[in-house]
């Protein structure tokens, strides 16, 4: 159980145009999703929080209007990346808690991430 | 300072050997705490949490000091499947903090 799937892998894509990417629970209902994002040799950082039927919660640095979160179902959220640029070329990986089997620990599960590279 | 910190290694560890990580965190308002291991190119997997009172599953011992903000991993008879980049995490209560990782090598 608690199994998150992400689409596309990875993507290749030409600069100044935009990117979706999908991050899906496959077998549990996710209230909360978060978005990471990890450039090479680097550490995780959390993005955003997408709560389903609210607006996102960015992190400090983290623009809003480059990065459209959408969370319009319980196991759907989607990030997308507009006017993409060779900086914006990374590892982005989603997770999502199940509130039944998170436990007091609140276990985020992962997505397998989408590489993106931005030409 | 950085929000987690670990020695990022690399470690290179004979097989059989035993190899201990530790990181510290700076926001004593942390709540929960946890080891993920990660593959190259690949997602975090959750290794294990981490509690005051110390776990252990297998080979694998964590233990928490909330008073010195400080996370340990031990790994005993270590395998060659062991190798990898083990990431020490926090939860403030939402996202997760991540550190570095610390990058580690078994040798044959």
């Amino acid at each position: 159980g608690a199994v998150v799937s992400q689409h596309p892998s990875w993507v290749i894509c030409k600069s100044g145009t935009s990117v979706k990417i999908e991050c899906r629970s496959l077998d549990f209902q996710a209230t909360t999703m978060f978005w990471y994002r990890q450039f090479p040799k680097q550490s995780l950082m959390l993005m955003a929080t997408s709560n389903e039927g609210s607006k996102a919660t960015y992190e400090q640095g983290v623009e809003k209007d480059k990065f459209l979160i959408n969370h319009a179902s319980l196991t759907l959220s989607t990030l997308t990346v507009t006017s993409a640029h060779p900086e914006d070329s990374s590892f982005y990986i989603c997770s999502a808690t199940d509130p039944i089997t998170s436990g007091s620990d609140n276990e985020q599960f992962f997505g397998p991430g989408t590489r993106l590279t931005v030409l | 300072r950085k929000e987690v910190e670990q020695d990022p290694g690399p470690f290179n560890v004979p097989e059989g050997a035993t190899v201990a990580f530790n990181c510290t965190y700076s926001n004593s308002a942390s709540q929960s705490f946890f080891w993920y291991r990660q593959d190259c190119r690949k997602e975090p997997k959750l290794l294990m949490s981490v509690y005051s009172s110390g776990n252990e599953d297998g080979r694998f011992t964590a233990q928490l000091n909330r008073a010195s903000q400080y996370i340990s991993l031990l790994i005993r008879d270590s395998k060659l499947s062991d190798s990898a980049t083990y990431l020490c995490v926090v939860n403030k209560g939402g996202g997760l903090t991540f550190g570095k990782g610390t990058h580690l090598i078994i040798q044959p």
